[in-house]
């Protein structure tokens, strides 16, 4: 499974862009790119998933290089409620027949006022 | 919006005893996972669940733990004889397929005494 790394923290204020950039230098071919994100005391949401290149949807976009190495979460204009941990995570490839999850420590975005 | 639904959001049980956490997928889903989540630390891979059997299970998934789908809309998560360090929040997931996105409930907060 290709490990991920993101920041432990970040800060933002309300109507600001927040940009989480995860790394995944050992990605493979056939791995897909999602971020969730979670609320204490709730269940991981998915929020976003990508293989390749750009993919926007009503709440983020995600932006993936080329060589697939890093990908970026996009959270245009946050609110408080944006406040929770967000996570990437790699894998779950064609053909997977468990397509287990791997969680890592995610990163706390706080929004404030 | 189809979620997935847990039962009980809250289950308190004295070591040693058996616990069944209950959880109702999304209806037209064939891929069934459960994932936990001890307080403070990472969501953890328990077990994934298709076609009628485990086609994936981690280390922690032991001999205490099975699972099933005893009819078309249930699916739950059994542990024969609790242990205090069982406690965590219990994560049941489904998708609908091997690399779509996995949606998850809000879990089930299980306390050994």
């Amino acid at each position: 499974l290709a490990k991920t790394t993101q920041p432990i923290s970040m800060d933002s204020y309300e109507g600001q862009e927040v940009n989480i950039t995860c790394s995944h230098n050992n990605i493979a071919t056939n791995d897909y790119i999602t971020w969730y994100q979670q609320f204490p005391s709730q269940g991981p949401r998915f929020i976003i998933q990508g293989y390749k290149t750009k993919v926007t949807n009503e709440v983020a976009s995600l932006f993936i290089p080329a060589d697939r190495k890093s990908s970026t979460l996009s959270l245009p204009r946050v609110s408080l409620s944006d406040t929770a941990v967000y996570y990437c995570l790699v894998g779950a490839g064609r053909g997977a027949a468990g397509n287990k999850l791997t969680f890592g420590g995610g990163t706390r975005v706080l929004v404030k006022p | 919006e189809p979620e997935v639904t847990q039962t009980p959001s809250h289950q308190v049980t004295q070591m040693g005893q058996e616990v069944i956490l209950r959880c109702v997928p999304i209806s037209n889903h064939l891929y069934f996972y459960w994932y936990r989540q001890i307080l403070g630390q990472k969501v953890e891979f328990l077990v994934s669940f298709y076609n009628n059997e485990i086609s994936e299970k981690s280390e922690i998934f032991d001999d205490q733990f099975s699972v099933e789908r005893p009819d078309g809309s249930n699916f739950t998560l059994k542990i024969r004889s609790t242990k205090l360090e069982d406690s965590a929040m219990y994560f049941c997931a489904s998708s609908e397929g091997v690399h779509q996105p996995q949606h998850f409930g809000d879990g089930t907060r299980l306390s050994i005494l």
